[in-house]
């Protein structure tokens, strides 16, 4: 089982659409969570980060998680051609690993107009 | 302007060359680390340094030896390079640990032949 796991999509969603994008975790010593964005030939940007459950909102972005389900999402409101990248799901664990930041593979999002 | 720099950014070079690629961040960051990227597979983490002469293996460390001799700097040196070590790799930096996410260079893409 791999420790994040993301489905690789493609996702398409119409312009002006919510778009929604899971992840699920395997080590329930996981206690910070992260969504990065990489456009295609680019570097991964930092867009959101949560560590409680619940949800944690950010201008369009809306980043969710369970603990108790191992999951996370992020859903993006009105969605622009100009989120069409991937986004990578990233876990980190506590204790002695605090530097050790472990990626899902992404899911590519597409938004068409 | 807060960033991490790495170089180069495009390198080919031969089997069992040594070579080193070269991070620097300007943002007194705790935190550095190294990902390579391959299609398929991910980002995937090499190396990870708490501070100044603390480093630690990340998920696929054989190969590649790291150094933090300076706060700011975190080269990553190839001994001998074999073709399978062909990848796009990013340096990243981060504050801290908990909440805190890393902050990527723009990559590298080295090429062994």
């Amino acid at each position: 089982q791999k420790e994040v796991e993301q489905n690789s999509g493609p996702l398409s969603v119409p312009e002006g659409a919510i778009a929604s994008l899971n992840c699920t975790y395997s080590d329930r010593g996981s206690q910070s969570f992260f969504w990065y964005r990489q456009y295609s030939g680019k570097s991964p940007e930092l867009i959101m980060s949560i560590y409680s459950n619940g949800d944690k909102e950010d201008g369009r972005f809306t980043a969710q998680l369970n603990k108790a389900s191992q999951y996370v999402s992020l859903l993006i409101r009105d969605s622009q051609p100009s989120d069409s990248a991937t986004y990578l799901c990233a876990v980190k664990r506590g204790g002695t690993s605090y530097g050790k930041l472990t990626f899902g593979q992404g899911t590519i999002l597409t938004v068409h107009p | 302007e807060a960033q991490v720099t790495q170089n180069p950014r495009y390198l080919i070079t031969v089997t069992g060359k040594k070579l080193t690629v070269t991070c620097s961040q300007n943002m007194n960051h705790e935190y550095m680390s190294w990902y390579r990227q391959d299609p398929g597979l991910g980002l995937r983490q090499i190396y990870y340094s708490m501070n100044v002469e603390v480093t630690d293996k990340g998920d696929v460390p054989e190969g590649y030896k790291v150094s933090r001799k300076e706060k700011r700097n975190f080269p990553l040196i190839l001994e001998s390079p074999s073709p399978n070590q062909t990848s796009l790799y990013f340096c990243a930096s981060s504050e801290g640990a908990g909440s805190y996410g890393y902050t990527f260079g723009s990559g590298t893409r080295l090429t062994v032949v």
